[in-house]
Order: structure tokens, then C-alpha cells, then sequence
């Protein structure tokens, strides 16, 4: 199975900043990435697919880019809803995992 | 409005059979590329992908747990069911399902509707 690896575990950033999230494959998974936000006691919420696609409804400040290997999430600058766990998830084959997780916390 | 709603026994014992309910709306899984994914989340860990059925009927299994589980769906009900044999306290979590739309047929991919999800415990 592909194993996918999210960097840092926790980030500690204040409103208004600059973010990027790392997400790396143990193999070429070409642009099949997902990007989700989980706050507290609630469901996933989708924020990219397909490496770069931007989901409806999701504010532009939330961008994602790579391709084979290498992934990053950005959020161009931070507002207070921003502040919850970040997954990464690729569906290049039928077999989907999902990164570890990265904490965004308020610094 | 697509929604999807998960139901099922809050408590399971070891060795019993967990038998959860994805009830969906606002989508037909009947259409093409339209799939419907189990997900969990143990207490204070990351997201693990369990099964997915497809449109066409095609069933996929996460590769570790796949001799417990069985995915099956009944049309008529709108409703995707997931079974998952020899449950031990480890499989305490919450089991979210959530949509696909395939890149097959929609160029897309990504769990775009979850659940809200329901909590089992395994425990005597």
C-alpha cells in the first residue's frame, strides 16, 4: 500500500500568516491528492482534490500544488475557522490512505 | 442536497459482528461514478479508509482488514452497508462514509460528503 507522510505533525502560527503543509507518497501518485480540514468532534470537510482543484465553497486563501510525490497544502493567511487538523489522502489506486495529520494550532 | 447519515450499535462486544447503515439522499448510486466510502478514526488519531462500493457494483477493501469486512448496498433503500466480523477493542472509533465521485467518471475523486458519524465502542 502507499504510505503517506505529513509534515510537521503540529504547527503553531497566528492569525494572519502565511501556512504550507507537506504531504509526501512512498510512490508516484501522479496529481490524485485530497486535502481535508477536521475540527473537533466533526466530520472531515473536503478542501482540494485532485492535487490543485479548489472544492466549492472552500475560500480561495486555501491553495494546493505537487504532483508525483511531493504535495503541499497553503493557506495564504490564517483566520481564526482555520485552526484544526489537516489530513492529506491519495486515491491513485483503490486502496486510499490518508496522512497522519497536522495540527494547526494558535501560537 | 446530497446528505449521508451513519447508523448503528454504540456498543459491541469482543468477538461479536458490527453491522453499520449509511443512509444517503440528494444522489443515486445506480449513476455512473458515484461511490460510497467507509472511513474510521479511532479516539485522538488519524483517518483510516475501510471499503468502497461502487456505481457498478465493484467492492474495494482496505488491504489489512479486508478477510472482516464486506461492503454491500441496497438500492431500493439508498443505503450502503458495512459489516465488520471479530470486532476487538482496537476497532473502537468513529466510522464515518462519505461519497466519492469518480475520477472514471467525473474527473475528480475526494470524499466530498461525509456523515456525521457514529461512535462505536468495543468493549465487555
Amino acid at each position: 500500500d502507499i504510505q503517506m507522510t505529513q509534515s510537521p505533525s503540529t504547527l503553531s502560527a497566528s492569525v494572519g500568516d502565511r501556512v504550507t503543509i507537506t504531504c509526501r507518497a512512498s510512490q508516484s501518485i501522479s496529481i490524485w491528492l485530497a486535502w481535508y480540514q477536521q475540527k473537533p468532534g466533526k466530520a472531515p470537510k473536503l478542501l482540494i482534490y485532485k492535487a490543485s482543484s479548489l472544492e466549492s465553497g472552500v475560500p480561495s486563501r486555501f491553495s494546493g500544488s505537487g504532483s508525483g510525490t511531493e504535495f503541499t497544502l497553503t493557506i495564504s493567511s490564517l483566520q481564526p475557522d482555520d485552526f484544526a487538523t489537516y489530513y492529506c489522502q491519495q486515491y491513485n489506486t483503490y486502496l486510499y490512505t490518508f496522512g497522519q495529520g497536522t495540527k494547526l494550532e494558535i501560537k | 442536497q446530497v446528505t449521508l447519515r451513519e447508523s448503528g450499535p454504540a456498543l459491541v462486544k469482543p468477538t461479536e459482528t458490527l453491522t453499520l447503515t449509511c443512509t444517503f439522499s440528494g444522489f443515486s448510486l445506480s449513476t455512473s461514478g458515484m461511490c460510497v466510502s467507509w472511513i474510521r478514526q479511532p479516539p485522538g488519531k488519524a483517518l483510516e479508509w475501510l471499503a468502497r462500493f461502487d456505481w457498478d457494483d465493484d467492492k474495494y477493501y482496505n488491504t489489512s482488514l479486508k478477510t472482516r469486512l464486506t461492503i454491500s448496498k441496497d438500492t431500493s433503500k439508498n443505503q450502503v452497508v458495512l459489516t465488520m466480523t471479530n470486532m476487538d477493542p482496537v476497532d473502537t472509533a468513529t466510522y464515518y462514509c462519505a461519497r466519492i465521485l469518480s475520477v472514471s467518471s467525473w474527473g475528480r475523486g475526494g470524499m466530498d460528503v461525509w456523515g456525521q458519524g457514529t461512535t462505536v465502542t468495543v468493549s465487555s
